[in-house]
């Protein structure tokens, strides 16, 4: 079984700071893991995923994630706040077995100016 | 190249009726999945389908069903509609789960707004 647990459901950061978003999963494979943005009234978009090459991953719009197997991590970062990026923010595990996404409960960033 | 289509954005329904939602793949994507968000569940799998064959189901009661047809589109319908249905329905592509996540990951639909009256 696999699962993901966000550990933020709300963050709030200053435009121009850096953000943090945490998250830990649980898989009994190799996980697959990505970090998906949803801005309201729209669909998921795809920031960044992991899929066992590199462990630090970079994706879209600044945004970048370390895969920490150790301490089975998968958190988000991004240097400088944007207020651009206020949105809600999913991590995902999946694994090749049973060809499902399982999601977190969503982390809510707000942007402050 | 085209996203991934959903039809249509918004519904209205009233309890008791059936809904049918469409989903139209990215042209080559084989892989479909469905995912209900409510605020009170978030984001719930429904189920996926590959080359017409539904691989897996979510703990859904039978009242949710799909279907994917041989050029990958695939539909899924709700009957007897419950008010606890009213829910964002989510669409996702992708070339095939195992094979196709490290080209292209899953791309999503912008969604189908149900409400249920």
């Amino acid at each position: 079984a696999q699962s993901v647990t966000q550990l933020d459901s709300h963050v709030s950061v200053s435009e121009g700071t850096p953000v943090l978003l945490r998250c830990n999963y649980s898989s009994s494979y190799s996980p697959s893991l990505f970090w998906y943005v949803q801005h309201p009234n729209k669909g998921l978009q795809l920031l960044l995923k992991y899929t066992s090459a590199a462990t630090l991953v970079k994706g879209i719009n600044g945004f970048e994630a370390e895969f920490k197997k150790s301490e089975t991590s998968f958190h988000l970062t991004k240097p400088s706040a944007h207020m651009s990026d206020a949105a809600e923010y999913f991590c995902v595990v999946s694994d090749q077995n049973d060809y499902k996404l399982s999601f977190g409960a969503g982390t809510t960033v707000t942007v402050r100016a | 190249k085209a996203g991934v289509t959903q039809t249509p954005r918004y519904l209205i329904k009233t309890r008791g009726q059936q809904v049918t939602l469409s989903c139209s793949p990215i042209s080559g994507h084989r892989s479909v999945s469905w995912y209900q968000q409510t605020p009170g569940q978030g984001l719930q799998f429904l189920f996926e389908y590959f080359s017409e064959t539904q691989r897996n189901k979510g703990n859904f009661p039978g009242r949710f069903s799909g279907r994917q047809f041989s050029n990958s589109r695939s539909e899924m319908n709700v009957s007897t509609l419950e008010l606890g249905d009213s829910a964002l329905y989510l669409c996702a592509s992708s070339l095939a789960p195992g094979q196709g996540i490290e080209v292209d990951g899953y791309t999503f639909g912008s969604g189908t707004r149900l409400t249920v009256v």
